[in-house]
C-alpha cells in the first residue's frame, strides 16, 4: 500500500490561509469517508484535528476544516497562527489494507 | 482524562525480539480498538496494526512490513495493549505510538516509546 502524496510544505503569514492536500486512489481516499487529519509539533505525539472527511474534535478550533473531490482530501487553515507552524498527515481508511498515511506537509508561518 | 502511557523501548540487537506495553486511563479499554504507529527518526507517520475489541472479535491487522513479525494483543482487565516484536530488523527503528481508535481514526495518543535496532 503506497502513502497517501502531500506536497512536502506550505506556507503563510499570520492571518492567512493555507490549503494541504492528500491525493491517494479510489481504495482508498476516493473509496471511503473516513480521511483523519494530524497535527504533530517537533518531538510531540500527533493530535487528531479532523476525522471523517469533515468533522472536528472537541477543542479543535474552528479554523480547521476538511473536504473532499474524488481522490483528493484537503485540510484548510483559515487565520493562520504561530501556533499552527507544525508537520501535517493524513490518513485514509483503505479497505482490505486498512490504513495508510500521507507523506507529510510542513506548514511554516511566515 | 484520557491518557495513553507507552513503555518498554531500548536498544535490541537485529534478529531479537520486543515487547511493548501501552497503558491506558481515563477510559475503559474494553470499549476500544486500539492502534500502533511508528516513525523512524525524521520520517513520516507508518500505520502498523491494530487490534480490534471482543465485541468485535478482538483479532488485529497489520501492515504488509511487519506482518508475521509483530502481534499485537490486549489485557482488558489491566488495562494495557501490547506490541509484541519479533525479528527484529534495523529498518524497525522508530517511535512507536500507541493510539485509542473511535470512527475509523486515531482519537487519542500516547507520548511515544523510541525503539533502536542496533548492533
Amino acid at each position: 500500500q503506497s502513502a497517501l502524496t502531500q506536497p512536502p510544505s506550505a506556507s503563510g503569514s499570520p492571518g492567512q490561509s493555507v490549503t494541504i492536500s492528500c491525493t491517494g486512489t479510489s481504495s482508498d481516499v476516493g473509496g471511503y469517508k473516513y480521511v483523519s487529519w494530524y497535527q504533530q509539533h517537533p518531538g510531540k505525539a500527533p493530535k487528531l484535528m479532523i476525522y471523517e472527511v469533515t468533522k472536528r474534535p472537541s477543542g479543535v478550533p474552528d479554523r480547521f476544516s476538511g473536504s473532499k473531490s474524488g481522490n483528493t482530501a484537503s485540510l484548510t487553515v483559515s487565520g493562520l497562527q504561530a501556533e499552527d507552524e507544525a508537520d501535517y498527515y493524513c490518513s485514509s481508511y483503505a479497505g482490505s489494507n486498512p490504513y495508510v498515511f500521507g507523506t507529510g506537509t510542513r506548514v511554516t508561518v511566515l | 482524562e484520557v491518557q495513553l502511557v507507552e513503555s518498554g523501548g531500548g536498544l535490541v540487537q537485529p534478529g531479537r525480539s520486543l515487547r511493548l506495553s501501552c497503558t491506558a486511563s481515563g477510559f475503559s479499554l474494553g470499549d476500544y480498538a486500539m492502534s500502533w504507529v511508528r516513525q523512524a527518526p525524521g520520517k513520516g507517520l507508518e500505520w502498523v496494526g491494530f487490534i480490534r475489541n471482543k465485541p468485535y472479535g478482538g483479532t488485529a491487522e497489520y501492515a504488509a512490513s511487519v506482518k508475521g513479525r509483530f502481534t499485537i494483543s490486549r489485557d482488558d482487565s489491566k488495562g494495557i495493549a501490547y506490541l509484541q516484536m519479533n525479528s527484529l530488523k534495523t529498518e524497525d527503528t522508530a517511535v512507536y505510538y500507541c493510539g485509542r481508535r473511535q470512527f475509523f481514526t486515531t482519537d487519542y495518543w500516547g507520548q511515544g516509546t523510541l525503539v533502536t535496532v542496533s548492533s
